[in-house]
């Protein structure tokens, strides 16, 4: 069965402090590896997408890693910011057929002053 | 581009009476999914259309759930009877699909979700 899951369920830091949150999918043939935040009261926003042949990708203060070997992943936010107070979600999409998408339950992140 | 727009954004409802959700999604993309997003079960799909055909509603939980897409630019979710049970954020997502044997796509854009509650 296709599945993905997230570590740590909750987190909760200081501003200024480093975190990574982790992703472990089961989803094959994989496609891709998304992660999103969303908001409170928001749709969910695309921070990267990285396909197989990328290991690492940055944005900003967020970076994701990627090891499809064995089929992890990880989010590192680096300074944490107020605004980074969010839930941050992994999502798998798998190769061939059409583009479904397999969601995480999501990382709940609260960046405390 | 707007993005995906979805309305209304908030809807109060008691139990037996029929919800319309609607959406719009992003010009020029071919795949639109429904998702229904709980404290208790997170995102789940309800499900997807590729080029305004039904592709997958495995999710779909019961037949009180019904989703039309007559045409590129709008799709409904449809809850009839509706029961408290429903209450949750419904979210409206389009990306460009652009190879079958890959499952290549673009990232998928969410609207701003409907909060339906029913009471």
């Amino acid at each position: 069965k296709n599945q993905v899951e997230q570590s740590p369920q909750s987190l909760i830091i200081l501003e200024g402090k480093n975190c990574t949150l982790q992703c472990n999918y089961t989803v094959s043939p994989f496609s891709n590896l998304r992660w999103y935040k969303q908001d409170t009261g928001r749709g969910p926003v695309s921070l990267t997408i990285m396909t197989f042949s990328e290991n690492t990708k940055s944005n900003g203060r967020y970076t994701a890693t990627l090891d499809a070997d064995t089929k992890q992943s990880s989010l590192h936010i680096t300074a944490s910011q107020l605004s980074d107070s969010a839930s941050y979600i992994c999502v798998v999409s798998a190769r061939g057929g059409y583009n479904k998408l397999i969601f995480g339950a999501g990382t709940r992140l609260a960046v405390h002053p | 581009d707007a993005g995906v727009i979805q309305s209304p954004r908030h809807e109060v409802t008691e139990m037996g009476q029929e919800v319309t959700l609607r959406c719009k999604p992003i010009s020029g993309h071919n795949s639109l999914f429904w998702y229904r997003q709980t404290m208790m079960r997170g995102l789940e799909l309800l499900i997807y259309f590729n080029n305004n055909v039904p592709i997958d509603d495995s999710g779909m939980p019961e037949d009180r759930f019904s989703a039309k897409m007559p045409n590129a630019s709008f799709s409904t979710l449809k809850i009839q009877p509706s029961e408290p049970r429903d209450s949750a954020v419904y979210f409206c997502a389009s990306s460009l699909f652009l190879e079958y044997s890959t499952g290549a796509s673009t990232e998928a854009f969410f609207g701003q979700g409907t909060r339906l509650t029913v009471v």
